[in-house]
């Protein structure tokens, strides 16, 4: 079965630093992975998306993430954080076989100063 | 434009009783989907339409949830003698594509709380 694991529930880190949020996912096959962020009292919005091609994927926001098969890994990335980026984010995967999508538990990212 | 809308924001209501929750999707979108989402936990999937049709139901609990789309716009998510268990933010989703749901960009609205006393 498909799984979708975010190792970390909660990271801090000063603005300005940098960020990775760590996704392992578990499929058979080519995946299509996402990774959502969700604000306090919004909606899950998409950041970006992996289906095929190149394996470091740009996104909104300025984030970005890397498909490494050999590690079933889709981290995700961003040089220096500003306090708008505190959020909750969540890895999700897509699966071509029987139609299913799933997330992730999430991290939930604070932000100090 | 107008995102992806869910009335009510919260609801409260009691064991057993029923509840509908609705879901505006963007329109032109054809594919709208409705997710569970606990406290701690991500979205977990619930029901897929695509125009009037659940293409894929397979994430319903069991058979007190219900949804329909008569119209192939708006969408209710219908729950029966509802359990403590049954509270949680349920989201939906649309999208405008038909290239399944597991490739999609989808956009989701902000939730409705459900909480059962």
């Amino acid at each position: 079965a498909q799984s979708v694991t975010q190792p970390d529930i909660h990271i801090t880190v000063s603005e300005g630093a940098s960020l990775e949020l760590r996704c392992n996912y578990s499929y058979g096959a080519t995946p299509y992975l996402f990774w959502y962020v969700q604000s306090p009292g919004q909606g899950l919005q998409l950041l970006l998306k992996y289906f095929s091609g190149d394996t470091l994927v740009q996104g909104i926001k300025g984030f970005e993430a890397e498909f490494k098969r050999s590690q079933s890994s889709f981290n995700l990335r961003k040089p220096s954080v500003h306090w708008s980026d505190a959020a909750e984010y969540f890895c999700a995967v897509g699966s071509n076989t029987g139609n299913q999508f799933y997330f992730g538990t999430g991290t939930s990212l604070t932000v100090i100063p | 434009g107008a995102g992806v809308s869910q009335t009510p924001s919260n609801k409260v209501t009691e064991k057993g009783k029923y509840v509908e929750l609705r879901c505006d999707p963007i329109s032109g979108h054809t594919a709208l989907y409705w997710y569970r989402q606990s406290l701690g936990q991500g979205p977990e999937f619930l029901i897929y339409f695509q125009g009037t049709g659940a293409a894929d139901d397979s994430g319903l609990p069991n058979d007190r949830f219900f949804a329909v789309r008569p119209e192939g716009s708006v969408s209710t998510l219908k729950i029966q003698r509802t359990e403590r268990g049954d509270s949680a933010v349920y989201l939906c989703a649309s999208s405008p594509s038909t290239g399944g749901f597991y490739r999609d960009t989808q956009y989701f609205g902000p939730g409705t709380r459900l909480t059962v006393l």
